[in-house]
């Protein structure tokens, strides 16, 4: 079935750094694709969001890129703060619209000061 | 705006013991889903409803699993009886859509149940 899968588990950077987290996409008919961030103890929250038909989205101090050709998705996040520690995951609505996203197994991001 | 409620925050049951979790999605939202998340991984839906019907129930284990939504808005999950391996966070998700082909709902989550089975 389809999936979707991130490149490392874990990332670990400095306060002020920027963090760049990637996503890998197995189902080619996907068309809408989702970032969550995970805190400890809470439900997902919705970051930012991109549609097919694009290949770039920014949101404040986030960046969204979305490769089709390699089917690559990566979350970007401008000068990162210990609050931005959490899981990150990608989601991705799988082969027909209208269905729940699915989910990879997430990147936890921690953050030192 | 407030967000999606689930109850209780946490369960501990022992296996073969039933548990049934409660959710009310954002008010507006006509889609409802049941992810199950265990620790480490990712999200699994459970189940998707469209008002009071359902649209997806594929990975819903249905031989004790069981989900309702009788007014198209609160839902409850059960679990009948419960296994070690259920041991997970049930979470919530709403979405406004109201077509059941309608694309690219942002789904909105609650804080979850934890639930242990010992």
């Amino acid at each position: 079935g389809e999936s979707v899968g991130l490149h490392l588990p874990t990332l670990s950077v400095q306060e002020g750094d920027n963090s760049i987290i990637n996503c890998a996409y197995s189902n080619s008919a996907s068309d809408y694709f989702i970032w969550y961030k995970q805190e400890s103890g809470k439900g997902p929250q919705f970051i930012i969001d991109i549609r097919s038909n694009m290949d770039k989205r920014q949101g404040q101090r986030v960046t969204v890129l979305l490769n089709k050709t390699v089917k690559h998705l990566s979350l970007q996040i401008a000068a990162t703060q210990p609050g931005d520690s959490a899981v990150y995951f990608c989601a991705e609505n799988g082969h027909q619209a209208g269905t729940a996203l699915i989910f990879g197994k997430g990147t936890t991001l921690s953050v030192s000061s | 705006e407030a967000g999606v409620a689930q109850s209780p925050r946490y369960k501990i049951i022992e296996k073969r013991q039933s548990v049934a979790f409660w959710c009310n999605p954002i008010s507006g939202h006509a889609t409802l889903y049941w992810y199950q998340q265990i620790l480490g991984q990712g999200p699994k839906l459970l189940i998707q409803f469209q008002n009071n019907g359902v649209v997806d129930d594929s990975q819903l284990p249905k031989d004790r699993f069981s989900a309702e939504r009788l007014k198209g808005v609160d839902s409850t999950l059960k679990i009948q009886p419960a296994k070690l391996e259920d041991s997970a966070v049930y979470l919530c998700a709403s979405s406004f859509g109201r077509r059941a082909l309608s694309a690219n709902e942002k789904l909105f989550f609650g804080s979850g149940t934890q639930l242990s089975v010992l």
